[in-house]
């Protein structure tokens, strides 16, 4: 059975510094999904990222996938308050003939002034 | 569009009430599925159905029947509700299983 896990699980970091987000899946899946998600709202897609070797990049987060590592990375840039909220990682899996998103635990960012 | 909606947006139900939650999705998308969130636990598949008429079991379907008679509308029924059952819903839709999903703005749902 397909497990995501994420770490940290809570990350409290101050503005203007680097951080990284790790996402690692239990087996094989070539599609992975970057969420926000912000207290009491529903889940913003960040990145959809479908092959090998995927990076993307908006404005202060990066986000990575090696297929062959299972690990996907979301990366901050110089953090700013304004990026704070949960961030899930999904790994897309095909389960009894359809689509099945299962995900991680989530990471709760805090970015202090 | 207005994408995904769901009513309601809160409610409490006592021990063994049954309820609906609606969704509804204007996008034309033929993959819709329903998702429970608890907290630690990020989110986790209950129903899905992959065009008018078709449903199936996702991994927590247990206390929780769906139907889906139009592309539009899927709704979720509780028919017995449970505490254990107190969670956020969110419903979901995409064009097609392969591309990327869509989120409703979840019902917050307090069974006491």
């Amino acid at each position: 059975e397909l497990k995501v896990e994420q770490n940290p699980l809570f990350l409290s970091m101050q503005e203007g510094k680097n951080y990284t987000i790790y996402c690692n899946y239990s087996t094989t899946s070539d599609r992975l999904y970057w969420y926000r998600q912000d207290p009491g709202k529903s889940l913003e897609s960040l990145f959809v990222l479908l092959s090998n070797g995927a990076v993307k990049q908006e404005g202060r987060l990066m986000a990575s996938l090696d297929t062959k590592a299972r690990l996907s990375t979301l990366h901050i840039t110089a953090a700013v308050h304004d990026l704070s909220a949960t961030y899930f990682c999904a790994v897309d899996t095909l389960w009894q003939g359809a689509q099945k998103l299962v995900f991680g635990q989530g990471t709760r960012l805090t970015i202090n002034p | 569009n207005a994408g995904v909606t769901q009513t309601p947006k809160f409610q409490v139900l006592k021990t063994g009430q049954s309820m609906t939650l609606q969704c509804a999705q204007d996008m034309n998308h033929e993959y819709m599925s329903w998702y429970r969130q608890d907290p630690g636990m990020g989110l986790r598949l209950i129903h899905y159905s992959v065009g008018a008429g078709i449903t199936d079991q996702g991994e927590v379907p247990n206390g929780y029947n769906v139907s889906r008679s139009t592309t539009e509308d899927f709704p979720l029924r509780l028919l017995s509700a449970a505490p254990s059952q107190t969670s956020v819903y969110f419903c979901a839709s995409s064009y097609d299983f392969s591309y990327e999903q869509y989120f409703g703005p979840g019902t917050r749902l307090t069974v006491t």
